[in-house]
């Protein structure tokens, strides 16, 4: 069973500066996705950015870049001049490549960002 | 594109009462997921519906619980009974095959959530 962990439930971070949330996971697949979900006290869930397990890049959309390290199964966020509008909850994400399995999220991160 | 719907965004319902919970998917989506997110806790998988077969259904309870994708209409999830524990925000999400690659991106409509009294 694949499992994802976040290990900070909460975090903190001044406005302008840069935060990175953690994220690992446990798989016996070679290759799968992983992606990264905000979800800010609205509830609804948007995809922040998406990772190919096979595509050795790191993915990046705008301020938003991830570490990904397929060896230590580690899939870090890295949020870049943080603004207000990045406070929420962010969920770690996993899926498998093939077939139509479900989405296994993490337990969130709470991101605080302070002005 | 209107997204994933969900309604009610609210419900209240008292103990052993139904609840029904609708999501509407996007439009060309034709998988559907329920999650459960229970207070300071992540979501959580119940149900994978493709319309007219339930695909997967590991994480629904094995009792007062059900979930339908009908041919035509919007996928229901039924909660018989409800107690308070029941009390949570219930997500849809729906997925397509984006660029033929078989990546299941879910969008998530924007939730329901049920308060038992």
């Amino acid at each position: 069973a694949q499992t994802v962990t976040q290990s900070q439930p909460e975090m903190s971070v001044q406005e302008a500066e840069t935060v990175t949330l953690s994220c690992t996971y446990d798989t016996s697949e070679s290759d799968y996705y992983l992606f990264w979900y905000k979800q800010p006290p609205s509830r609804q869930m948007i995809l922040v950015i998406r990772q190919e397990a096979y595509k050795q890049q790191n993915a990046t959309e705008n301020r938003f870049s991830v570490n990904f390290q397929k060896a230590a199964k580690s899939f870090s966020l890295k949020i870049s001049d943080s603004q207000l509008g990045d406070a929420a909850m962010y969920f770690c994400a996993y899926r498998t490549l093939l077939g139509d399995n479900d989405m296994r999220f993490g337990a969130g991160t709470r991101l605080t960002v302070k002005p | 594109n209107a997204g994933v719907m969900q309604n009610p965004r609210h419900l209240v319902r008292r103990r052993g009462q139904e609840a029904r919970l609708r999501c509407s998917p996007m439009k060309g989506h034709s998988h559907v997921y329920w999650y459960r997110q229970l207070p300071e806790e992540g979501l959580k998988f119940m149900v994978y519906l493709q319309k007219e077969n339930i695909i997967d259904e590991s994480g629904m309870p094995k009792e007062r619980f059900s979930a339908e994708f009908p041919k035509e209409g919007p996928s229901i999830l039924r909660i018989q009974q409800v107690v308070r524990g029941d009390s949570a925000a219930y997500f849809c999400a729906s997925s397509w095959f984006p660029d033929g690659s078989g990546a299941n991106v879910l969008t998530f409509g924007a939730g329901s959530r049920l308060t038992v009294l």
